[in-house]
């Protein structure tokens, strides 16, 4: 059974651009959550997916937005991008609340 | 905000040690807990999780224990390897509430186990 699949792996922005990334999760899972992890604030949540509606949101602005799918992909969007946005960007997938979360290998996003 | 700052602890042992991390939790309403293994340019990798109404949970050279009364998790690591080498997080979760897909991360712990 295929993991969660993330691209791209590796992408390099100019400020002020936007960039969409995209999460496979596991074939059957419905719930796509999104993390930025960086070195200065850890694992922080963005939002979560399920059935293509928006459950749970972070605490970032909104230039940060995201969607899924009919087949339970997601994408996320960051517009405008700042320095600041660099950082490893994780997707993670599960059947439902309260089962096992597993997490994509990420996207790490730099921002000159 | 509500994870991890710029110093992770750090825990070194000798390979065939037992080891032993520990992660303090914040929201006495989590009832769902998970231990997640990174390495260097991955993603997290899932360990082992344990529910409120437990205790404590096996795997396989790993258990978990959970300590309500204190908010207190920890992780055994049985004859620990140069391959479990790696940055430890644990993550609650209110999965009886509405925190859908929202996990709060420990700041995690850096192992390193020297052969």
């Amino acid at each position: 059974k295929a993991g969660v699949t993330q691209t791209p792996r590796y992408l390099i922005k100019t400020r002020g651009q936007q960039v969409t990334l995209s999460c496979s999760p596991i074939s059957g899972h419905r719930s796509v959550s999104w993390y930025q992890q960086t070195p200065g604030q850890g694992l922080q949540f963005l939002f979560e997916y399920f059935s293509e509606t928006q459950r749970n949101k972070g605490n970032f602005p909104g230039r940060f937005s995201g969607r899924q799918f009919s087949n339970s992909r997601s994408e996320m969007n960051v517009s405008t991008l700042e320095l600041g946005d660099s950082a490893l960007y994780l997707c993670a997938s599960s059947g439902r609340t309260g089962n096992t979360i597993y997490f994509g290998e990420g996207s790490w996003l730099t921002v000159v | 905000g509500e994870s991890v700052g710029l110093h992770l602890p750090t825990l070194s042992v000798q390979e065939g040690d037992n080891s032993i991390i520990n992660c303090a939790y914040s929201n006495s309403a989590s009832d769902y807990f998970i231990w997640y293994k990174q390495e260097s340019g991955k993603g997290p990798q899932f360990i082992i999780d344990i529910r409120s109404n437990m205790d404590k949970r096996q795997g396989q050279r790993v258990t978990v224990l959970l300590n309500k009364t204190v908010k207190h998790l920890s992780l055994q690591i049985a004859a620990t390897q140069p391959g479990d080498s790696a940055v430890y997080f644990c993550a609650e979760q209110n999965a009886g509430g509405t925190s859908y897909g929202k996990l709060t991360f420990g700041q995690g712990t850096i192992l390193t186990v020297h052969p």
